[in-house]
């Protein structure tokens, strides 16, 4: 039972140019959430999925698109790199809403822009 | 609006003794709270839990207490190992709402 799975672990991208950071997560658990985080800055959401086919907007989207085609992957993409999308983007799960059962978290996608 | 803070950004203990992490909220309506464990280069792991309608929670080595009256969390480790030297955050969610807010952590440091 791996859990959440995150591919890449580190990235190096030029300014401009476009990825996609693969979520998969084994536990059959209905919503999944895509995070930054900046040193003093915490965990940050920049958006989340409640169910198969569905997303919705964080606290920081701008700049960056999801897509939850199936229920155990949620894939974050960065049509055009910025410095400012320097971080580490990390993936969690849940069974049910965050608000009701533990987020269960990936080991993160190291993303440095140049 | 919701936020979550540490009072103390690190804390640094000898092995063997009992470690506190403390950690306040705003938001009155805040009814579901974690605390999770940042090892370097790891993502965060779920560490334990608790609602509202509690005031303490034990686990393994650890104990969660919640004083709603004061917005007031914290995390007890007893026994402080090595193994626990790592950054904690707790996170706090109202019902109805799907998002987990996260304070900035609080790095412990457990010297031998």
């Amino acid at each position: 039972n791996a859990g959440v799975t995150q591919t890449p672990k580190f990235r190096v991208l030029k300014t401009g140019q476009s990825m996609t950071l693969l979520c998969a997560q084994d536990m059959n658990h209905e919503y999944m959430y895509w995070y930054r985080q900046d040193p003093g800055m915490g965990l940050r959401l920049i958006h989340y999925s409640v169910g198969e086919g569905t997303t919705a907007k964080g606290e920081v989207p701008d700049g960056y698109n999801v897509s939850r085609l199936k229920k155990q992957n949620f894939l974050l993409g960065l049509e055009s790199a910025a410095p400012s999308q320097t971080s580490v983007y990390f993936c969690a799960s849940s069974l049910l809403t965050g608000s009701r059962t533990p987020q269960h978290f990936g080991d993160g996608t190291r993303l440095s822009i140049l | 609006g919701e936020s979550v803070g540490l009072h103390l950004p690190t804390l640094s203990v000898q092995e063997g003794d009992n470690s506190i992490i403390n950690c306040a909220y705003s938001n009155s309506a805040s009814d579901y709270f974690i605390w999770y464990k940042q090892e370097s280069g790891k993502g965060p792991q779920f560490i334990i839990d608790i609602r509202s309608n509690m005031d303490k929670r034990q686990g393994q080595r650890v104990t969660v207490l919640l004083n709603k009256t004061v917005k007031h969390l914290s995390l007890q480790i007893a026994a402080t190992q090595p193994g626990d030297s790592a950054v904690y955050f707790c996170a706090e969610s109202h019902g109805g709402s799907e998002k987990l807010v996260f304070g900035k952590g609080t790095k412990l440091t457990v010297n031998p």
